[in-house]
């Protein structure tokens, strides 16, 4: 099946500073990839939606100054957290959407945990 | 907008016997896809099943099978022989069919213990 790999899977970082989460599909393109936050025992939240060449869509509610999304090819985007504070603490999610012949489904990377002291 | 309900939040079953989870949606589309996915402790989000909404037949993947009624918009998960392993999180999932990438809409999710 379509593997999406993230990285890293843990992070801890100062308040203050930027983190950089990367989620790759190891053995698919993907034209779009979505971002998700996840709090403890709770639902997937969807970020934003991350489109190869172009500007990334995000959910109401989600500043998209405060998480930056760069999708700079088929196999790659990034979720950059910028000054990060404690309350941005949560597990991160990647999918990507696999549109190949036993697919046209979503494919979740293994989540990265932040936090943020 | 569409929603998607799972009415459960915690179901025990025993091991090697059959349980059912429940989920309903809501959507004015007639076109869509319908999911389970799993995420055990490590938090890896893993596919289960999947059902396209214009195949009656109900999806079926070894031990697990799903009941979906269209005209009611329900779409439930049967796991039969129950195993330690399938304790886990479970999310339904609904996804419009638009012809490019759309996203999920998943419900609450449903505990799962799985007891000897």
């Amino acid at each position: 099946g379509a593997v999406v790999s993230q990285h890293p899977s843990w992070v801890i970082c100062k308040s203050g500073t930027s983190v950089k989460i990367e989620c790759r599909s190891l053995d698919f393109q993907a034209t779009t990839m979505f971002w998700y936050r996840q709090f403890p025992k709770q639902s997937l939240m969807l970020m934003a939606t991350s489109n190869e060449g172009s500007k990334a869509t995000y959910e109401q509610g989600v500043e998209k100054d405060k998480f930056l999304i760069n999708h700079a090819s088929l196999t790659l985007s990034t979720l950059t957290v910028t000054s990060a504070h404690p309350e941005d603490s949560s597990f991160y999610i990647c999918s990507a959407f696999s549109r190949g012949p036993s697919s046209k489904t979503q494919y979740f990377g293994p989540g990265t945990r932040l936090l943020v002291l | 907008a569409q929603t998607v309900t799972q009415s459960q939040p915690e179901m025990s079953v025993q091991e090697a016997e059959t349980v059912t989870l429940s989920c309903t949606y809501d959507t004015s589309e007639s076109d869509y896809y319908l999911f389970w996915y799993k995420q055990p402790p490590s938090r890896q989000m893993i596919l289960v099943i999947r059902q396209e909404a214009y195949k009656q037949q109900n999806a079926t993947e070894n031990r697990f099978s799903v009941n979906f009624q269209k005209a009611a918009k329900s779409f439930s998960l049967k796991i039969s022989d129950s195993q330690l392993g399938d304790a886990a999180m479970y999310f339904c999932a609904y996804r419009r069919e638009t012809g490019t990438a759309s996203k999920l809409t998943f419900g609450t999710g449903t505990r799962l213990q799985v007891t000897l």
